[in-house]
């Protein structure tokens, strides 16, 4: 059975950088789309981006100059930075497989 | 951008019907913007119902319907149950990104 795994800095300061890292386990990246998404506290979801097993990269254009998202094939992996954080990232952010499987959450709050 | 329309909030009562709609800013939305539906309880990750329109996943109880309806996409549940009650989220591709509604919060009474 497939499984994603989060990780990642759960309290960061304002202008860090977030970084975040979802791993496939019981699987592989080849085949898929694997996407970021986020949800503020008591707020609706927003797609952040999304990347191919090749690597190709689409993001919302609202945080495009911040967001990276990057897949290493070689531990079945990909991950997320977004630099230049305020208050205002403060989220749950999740990874997903083509919609159908989601990672756990993982709570990111940026507080000074 | 474009912006994504759900009811805010729905009641339904047990054993009963009830639709949710999506809607698109830019206009009628077709199976190219391969809708999907997504239910979210409190505490919880959000979990596809219907991908690409109308199709169930091996998990989605059959009482959850996906279509098009009037230029929007659509969720009917019939024969509710309690369980039921949730956040519901749809999802449309918009060009190489994708926009999710706001959510309507259903509650069955």
């Amino acid at each position: 059975q497939v499984q994603l795994q989060q990780w990642g800095a759960g309290l960061l300061k304002p202008s860090e950088t977030l970084s975040l890292t979802c791993g496939v386990y019981g699987g592989s990246l080849s085949g898929y789309y694997w996407s970021w998404v986020r949800q503020a506290p008591g707020k609706g979801l927003e797609w952040i981006g999304d990347i191919t097993h090749g690597g190709y990269a689409n993001y919302i254009p609202s945080l495009k100059s911040r967001v990276t998202i990057t897949v290493d094939t070689s531990k079945d992996q990909f991950s997320l930075n977004l630099n230049s954080v305020t208050a205002a990232d403060t989220a749950i952010y999740y990874c997903a497989r083509n919609w159908d499987l989601w990672g756990q959450g993982a709570l990111v709050t940026v507080s000074s | 951008q474009t912006v994504v329309t759900q009811e805010p909030s729905l009641t339904v009562s047990p054993g009963g019907t009830v639709t949710l709609t999506c809607a698109s800013s830019t206009g009628a939305v077709t199976t190219g913007f391969h809708p999907n539906w997504f239910q979210q309880k409190p505490g919880q990750a959000p979990r596809s119902l219907i991908h690409d329109t109308n199709n169930r996943h091996s998990w989605t109880p059959a009482r959850f319907s996906g279509f098009l309806l009037g230029g929007k996409a659509a969720l009917t549940l019939s024969g509710v149950q309690p369980e039921d009650e949730a956040e519901y989220y749809c999802l449309l591709l918009c060009g190489p990104i994708w926009v999710f509604g706001g959510g309507t919060k259903l509650t069955v009474l």
